[in-house]
C-alpha cells in the first residue's frame, strides 16, 4: 500500500531564511507520481509541481525548489529567502500507476510553516 | 476562469438532517473525487468518479453518497450526518489521465459542523 510520510509536523523559520520540507514516500510500483500542494491560512489547496517517477530531474520555480531522490524514496521541497506569504501548511501527495481506474492522492499529514517576520 | 466550486463553504447542521455539498467544474475533466481533512490524518478520500454515472467508493465511503449525472458536477450527499463527519471536504477534479496521473484541481473547501 501506497504512504506518503512527512515528518515535520511544525516548521518557524525567520523571514530570509531557507527552509526544506521533508516527504518520504512508500509504494510498490515503479510508476507513480508526486505532488506538491500549498494550503495557505485561508483553507484552499494550491497546486505546486507535479512529478513522474521516470524523471528525477531536480526542479525550480522562483524560490521553490525540489529534489527527487529515488534511491531514497524522498521528494524535498526547499523554499529559499522564505517570505511571510510563504506561511501555510505544505503537503506531499503520491498516486500510484499505471493508473486504470482510481487515481486516488495520497496526502502526507502536513507540514505547518511558519514564517517569523 | 479554470475553476472548482462548491458550495456552501461554511455549514453548520444537526445529527440526522439531511444535506448535500455541491461541486461543479469548468474544464471538462472526467475525473472527480472527494476527500475530507481532518487534523493528523491528511487528506483522505471519500468517493471517486471516472466520468458519469460511474463512481466508486474511496478510503473513508462509510455515511456518504455520491451521485454523478452530468460531467461538470459531482455532490456529496450525507443522509444522516453525525458528528465524526465534522470535517474540512474538499472537491477535485483532474482530465483523465488514461494511464498516467493529470494533475488534480481542489476547491475552495466545505468546512462543516455536525452537532
Amino acid at each position: 500500500a501506497q504512504k506518503v510520510t512527512q515528518a515535520q509536523t511544525e516548521i518557524s523559520v525567520v523571514e530570509k531564511e531557507d527552509v526544506t520540507l521533508d516527504c518520504v514516500y512508500e509504494t510498490r510500483d515503479t510508476t507513480y507520481y508526486l505532488f506538491w500542494y500549498k494550503q495557505p491560512p485561508s483553507g484552499e489547496l494550491v497546486f505546486l509541481i507535479r512529478r513522474n517517477s521516470f524523471d528525477e530531474q531536480n526542479e525550480i520555480s522562483g524560490r521553490y525548489s525540489w529534489n527527487f531522490q529515488k534511491s531514497t524514496s524522498s521528494f524535498n521541497f526547499t523554499i529559499t529567502a522564505s517570505q511571510v506569504v510563504d506561511s501555510a501548511v505544505y503537503f506531499c501527495a503520491l498516486s500510484e500507476g499505471p493508473l486504470f481506474g482510481n487515481e486516488k492522492l495520497t496526502f502526507g499529514t502536513g507540514t505547518r510553516l511558519t514564517i517569523i517576520p | 476562469e479554470a475553476q472548482v466550486t462548491q458550495n456552501p463553504r461554511y455549514l453548520i447542521t444537526v445529527t440526522g438532517k439531511k444535506l448535500t455539498v455541491t461541486c461543479s467544474q469548468n474544464m471538462n475533466h472526467e475525473y472527480m473525487s472527494w476527500y475530507r481533512q481532518d487534523p493528523g490524518l491528511g487528506l483522505r478520500q471519500i468517493y471517486y468518479s471516472m466520468n458519469v454515472e460511474v463512481t466508486d467508493k474511496g478510503d473513508v465511503p462509510e455515511g456518504y453518497k455520491v451521485s454523478r449525472k452530468e460531467k461538470r458536477n459531482f455532490p456529496l450527499i450525507l443522509e444522516s450526518p453525525s458528528p465524526n463527519q465534522t470535517s474540512l471536504y474538499f472537491c477535485a477534479s483532474s482530465a483523465y489521465g488514461y494511464g498516467h496521473q493529470e494533475t488534480q484541481y481542489f476547491g475552495p473547501g466545505t468546512r462543516l459542523l455536525v452537532l
